[in-house]
């Protein structure tokens, strides 16, 4: 059984353009999570989506950066006219549900974002 | 608001030692708590958690922690650190959707 995948774990942008990170949960997880990890911090939480729905994007910057979860295919988060201040670890976590609690978040192995 | 504090940025040990490292947390009722060491470049990896139940929960790779919700406290031990432990490790809290994570501990280990 596949982890949670992510792809590319690196992406080098130039300020200005577009930054599309993708995340492929584990097999019969419908959960998605996303949380940008900065160089000596831990990771923040940006938002949280089921298929097709976005749950809670109460950690996501209101402008520039937009995520989905479509019916089919990977989790995208989207970040347009990147900054130097995007720069980050971006990782995608996923679970089989959010009930109880206790479920734990299976992570991927981060996209490491760089904005020249 | 609900908070996850690791005091120690930073903390060096000898193989063979004992490890202990601090987590405390911030969270009006009692939580579920987690765990999780972070190898340079990689993902993060569950260790352990608690939701209930016994207070002291053993995990992966020998480690165990203890929550004491006198203390709102989930302390990461492991009674003798192996070279390979050396990482990053989270502690975190989950709330509703959210998981809200400290700032992590990072091991040193020498020989």
């Amino acid at each position: 059984n596949a982890g949670v995948m992510q792809n590319p774990r690196h992406l080098v942008r130039r300020r200005g353009q577009e930054a599309r990170l993708r995340c492929s949960p584990m097999k019969g997880h419908s959960h998605v999570y996303w949380y940008r990890q900065l160089p000596e911090e831990g990771l923040k939480f940006m938002v949280y989506l089921q298929k097709e729905n976005i749950i809670d994007e109460s950690g996501m910057p209101k402008e520039r950066f937009s995520a989905e979860f479509p019916k089919e295919g990977p989790s995208i988060l989207r970040i347009q006219q990147v900054v130097r201040g995007d720069s980050a670890a971006y990782f995608c976590a996923s679970s089989p549900r959010t009930s109880g609690g206790a479920d734990e978040q299976f992570f991927g192995p981060g996209t490491r974002l760089t904005v020249l | 608001a609900q908070s996850v504090t690791q005091p120690d940025i930073h903390i060096t040990v000898s193989e063979g030692a004992s490890l202990e490292l601090r987590c405390n947390y911030s969270y009006g009722a009692t939580p579920y708590l987690f765990w999780y060491v972070q190898s340079p470049g990689q993902g993060l990896q569950l260790l352990l958690k608690y939701f209930s139940g016994d207070t002291l929960v053993q995990g992966i790779k020998g480690f165990e922690a203890e929550f004491k919700r006198s203390q709102s406290s989930f302390n990461l031990r492991k009674p003798s650190v192996h070279w390979s432990d050396a990482a990053e490790y989270f502690c975190a809290v989950r709330f509703g959707n959210q998981f809200y994570f400290g700032t992590g501990t990072s091991l040193t280990v020498i020989p």
